[in-house]
């Protein structure tokens, strides 16, 4: 399975954009970049993915570098209920990997009112 | 729109007992996954069901087993329970292998004493 890197934490102010980095130099073609995070006592949820192209959606963006080997995960105006663990996954869509989703640490993000 | 449902919540088993897990999918997904996090550590994966079938296994041993049923709802069987096993389980669900993103539960604690 591809690696991914992320720091361990980081800490944001609210109303403050986010920027939280992933590393991924052993990306394969076939590979997405998927984030999910999860909130204290719940399971992860889905925030974005994306291939090659930047993505947008009501939770997030995501940046994707040129050569794919970095993403960042940008929450625009950070609030307390983004406070949770961030996590950056790639999945295989090739070959026989259907889908299975492997976890790193991730980032622990606190946020500050 | 009712979500991922996993029951029960919080289960106490004793060492060397075997223990179901119950999940039901969310509406329209036909793809579930079971992992299992330890205290600290992001879910690590233990198997995927799709079309009744067990389609892709992490490394766990035989002592992990499940079933799919023709609803989609599945089952995680754990047997000869050591302490080691106590964790949070998570179900997570998708659409045809989750090109889309999974939605997870919110789990089941097991604790084994």
């Amino acid at each position: 399975d591809a690696k991914t890197t992320q720091p361990n934490s980081m800490e944001s102010n609210e109303e403050e954009p986010v920027h939280l980095p992933c590393n991924h130099s052993t990306i394969s073609g076939t590979d997405y970049i998927h984030w999910y995070r999860q909130l204290p006592s719940q399971g992860p949820e889905y925030v974005i993915h994306g291939l090659t192209s930047n993505v947008n959606n009501r939770m997030a963006s995501l940046a994707i570098a040129e050569d794919r080997k970095s993403s960042t995960l940008i929450l625009h105006r950070a609030t307390l209920r983004d406070a949770a663990v961030y996590y950056c996954i790639l999945r295989d869509v090739g070959g026989t990997s259907y889908g299975k989703l492997t976890f790193g640490q991730g980032t622990i993000l606190t946020v500050h009112p | 729109d009712a979500g991922v449902t996993q029951s029960p919540t919080h289960l106490i088993k004793t060492r060397g007992q075997q223990v179901t897990l119950r999940c039901s999918p969310k509406s329209g997904h036909d793809t579930v996954s079971w992992y299992q996090q330890a205290l600290g550590q992001g879910p690590q994966f233990i198997f995927q069901y799709y079309e009744e079938e067990e389609r892709q296994r992490g490394n766990f041993p035989d002592r992990f087993s499940g079933h799919q049923f023709p609803n989609y709802s599945s089952e995680l069987n754990v047997n000869a329970l050591l302490l080691g096993d106590s964790a949070l389980y998570l179900c997570a669900s998708g659409e045809g292998g989750g090109n889309y993103g999974y939605t997870f539960g919110s789990g089941t604690r097991l604790t084994v004493v």
